[in-house]
C-alpha cells in the first residue's frame, strides 16, 4: 500500500505565475488535508476535503488559493498569481475516515514551492 | 483561544541519553492528543495518540504521558539515537461540531549528537 504521494516534490515559479500541487491519498482514504509550513515554523492547517466536498477551509487565504478533491484523480491545491510569501513547504495528509477519536493523518513528503 | 505550547524550543543531547519534551495546551473541548516526529525535509509521522482517559502510551523508546487535569503532556525518549534528531510536534484535537480540529504546536527541535 503506497503512502501519500505528492508531486512535484519541488516547484519553482516566478511571481505572478500559477502553482498546482497534487496529492494522491493512501488507498482507501477519502479525507485529505493540506498544510503549509513556512521555514522555521510549525505546520498551519489550510483546508480539509472529502471527495468532491470542501469540509473546512478556514485556514486557507481567501484570495488566490483554491483546493479540490474530485471524484476521480488526486487532490489539487492551486495558487494563482504567486508571490514570494507563498514560498513554503506544502504538506498533504490523508485519513481513512473521520468521526472516530483516533483517526490518524498520514502525511506525504511535501512539495517545496519557491517563488522567485 | 485554542493553543498548544511546546518547550523547550530546541534541545541538544548526547547519544544514549534520555530526554523529555513538554506540551501545554488550552484546547476545549478536548478530543485527543498526538505526538508527531518530523524529520528534516519530510512529512510528520505519528508516534502516539491519547484520548482523555489514557494517561500514558508507549511506542518503542518513546513514551507519552497525558494529564488532562493540568492540560499537560510529555514525550520521553529513552536511550536516544542519532536518528531521533528531528522536530517533535504536539497536536491537540478539539471537537468542532461533527468534526475535529487539529491545533498544532510549533515543535521541539531535537539534535542528538554522537
Amino acid at each position: 500500500n503506497a503512502g501519500v504521494m505528492q508531486n512535484p516534490r519541488h516547484l519553482v515559479r516566478r511571481r505572478g505565475q500559477e502553482a498546482r500541487l497534487r496529492c494522491s491519498p493512501m488507498k482507501g482514504h477519502s479525507h485529505v488535508y493540506w498544510y503549509r509550513q513556512l521555514p522555521e515554523e510549525g505546520l498551519k492547517f489550510m483546508v480539509y476535503l472529502q471527495k468532491e466536498n470542501i469540509i473546512d477551509e478556514s485556514g486557507m487565504p481567501k484570495e488566490r488559493f483554491s483546493a479540490e478533491f474530485p471524484k476521480e484523480g488526486p487532490s489539487i491545491l492551486r495558487i494563482q498569481q504567486v508571490v514570494r510569501g507563498d514560498s513554503a513547504a506544502y504538506f498533504c495528509a490523508s485519513s481513512p475516515r473521520t468521526g472516530t477519536e483516533k483517526e490518524t493523518q498520514y502525511f506525504g513528503p511535501g512539495t517545496r514551492l519557491l517563488v522567485l | 483561544k485554542n493553543q498548544v505550547e511546546q518547550s523547550p524550543q530546541s534541545l541538544i543531547i548526547l547519544e544514549g541519553k534520555n530526554c523529555t519534551l513538554q506540551c501545554n495546551y488550552t484546547v476545549s473541548p478536548f478530543s485527543n492528543l498526538r505526538w508527531y516526529k518530523q524529520d528534516t525535509g519530510r512529512g510528520p509521522v505519528s508516534l502516539t495518540i491519547m484520548t482523555f482517559s489514557e494517561n500514558t502510551k508507549s511506542n518503542g523508546r518513546y513514551t507519552a504521558t497525558l494529564d488532562a487535569d493540568t492540560k499537560q503532556s510529555s514525550l520521553h525518549i529513552t536511550a536516544s539515537q542519532l536518528s531521533d534528531s528531528a522536530s517533535y510536534i504536539c497536536v491537540v484535537s478539539a471537537l468542532a461540531g461533527n468534526n475535529r480540529k487539529l491545533i498544532w504546536g510549533l515543535g521541539t527541535s531535537l539534535a542528538v549528537n554522537p
